[in-house]
């Protein structure tokens, strides 16, 4: 079965300053997705950024960016200069083929950015 | 453009009384049609997935039930509600390949 960890439940960070979430998985697959979502106190879900296992090369989306390690089964975002605007609920997730593309979701870790 | 609406964004319904929670998406067809609940602590858990009208996949035995009467449409029911069911219920869809999902903007059901 497949499963995605998010082992900190809350995390903070100053303004400006970078934090790093991490998240781990359990797959026996080599081809699949893994994305970050975004969840504001509004509680609309919004994409942040996404990786397929095939890329060696880690994605980034302006400020933010990951850390795939696949032998490690690790997929961290790291957010630069954090903004107030950061402060959200962060979900990792996992699809793939062989559960039809169907979105598995981390328990998800709290972020506050401070002033 | 795609768009996702889910209705009603809060709910406040007794005990033993039935439920309906509606969402339609805009914009394509033959999505993948999802019903989450979130609770704290606890993440995103997938209550029922829908490839297609009338096929609904169930995650989670329960107290819910959900139906696809149209392409774009995906209900998620109740006959009689628990105070468990209390949560905040997301719809999403995606086109069922390799692709991110899009959720609404989830109903707060509280079960009194």
């Amino acid at each position: 079965a497949q499963t995605v960890t998010q082992s900190q439940p809350e995390m903070s960070v100053q303004e400006a300053e970078t934090v790093t979430l991490s998240c781990t998985y359990d797959t026996s697959e080599n081809n699949y997705y893994l994305f970050w979502y975004k969840q504001p106190p509004s509680r609309q879900m919004i994409l942040v950024i996404r990786q397929e296992a095939y890329k060696q090369q880690n994605a980034t989306e302006n400020r933010f960016s990951v850390n795939f390690q696949k032998a490690a089964k690790s997929f961290s975002l790291k957010i630069s200069d954090s903004q107030l605007g950061d402060t959200a609920m962060y979900f990792c997730a996992f699809m793939s083929g062989t559960r039809s593309y169907i979105p598995t979701f981390g328990r998800g870790t709290s972020l506050i950015v401070h002033p | 453009s795609q768009t996702i609406h889910q209705w009603p964004a809060t709910l406040v319904q007794p005990v033993g009384s039935p439920l309906s929670l509606e969402c339609t998406v805009e914009g394509t067809s033959n999505p993948n049609l999802y019903w989450y609940r979130q609770a704290a602590g606890r993440g995103l858990q997938l209550l029922f997935y829908s490839v297609g009208i009338g096929q609904i996949s169930s995650e989670v035995p329960q107290n819910l039930s959900a139906s696809r009467p149209q392409d774009r449409q995906f209900i998620l029911s109740s006959k009689k509600l628990l105070l468990s069911d209390s949560g905040f219920y997301l719809c999403a869809w995606d086109t069922g390949a390799e692709t991110e999902a899009f959720f609404g903007q989830g109903t707060r059901l509280t079960v009194v």
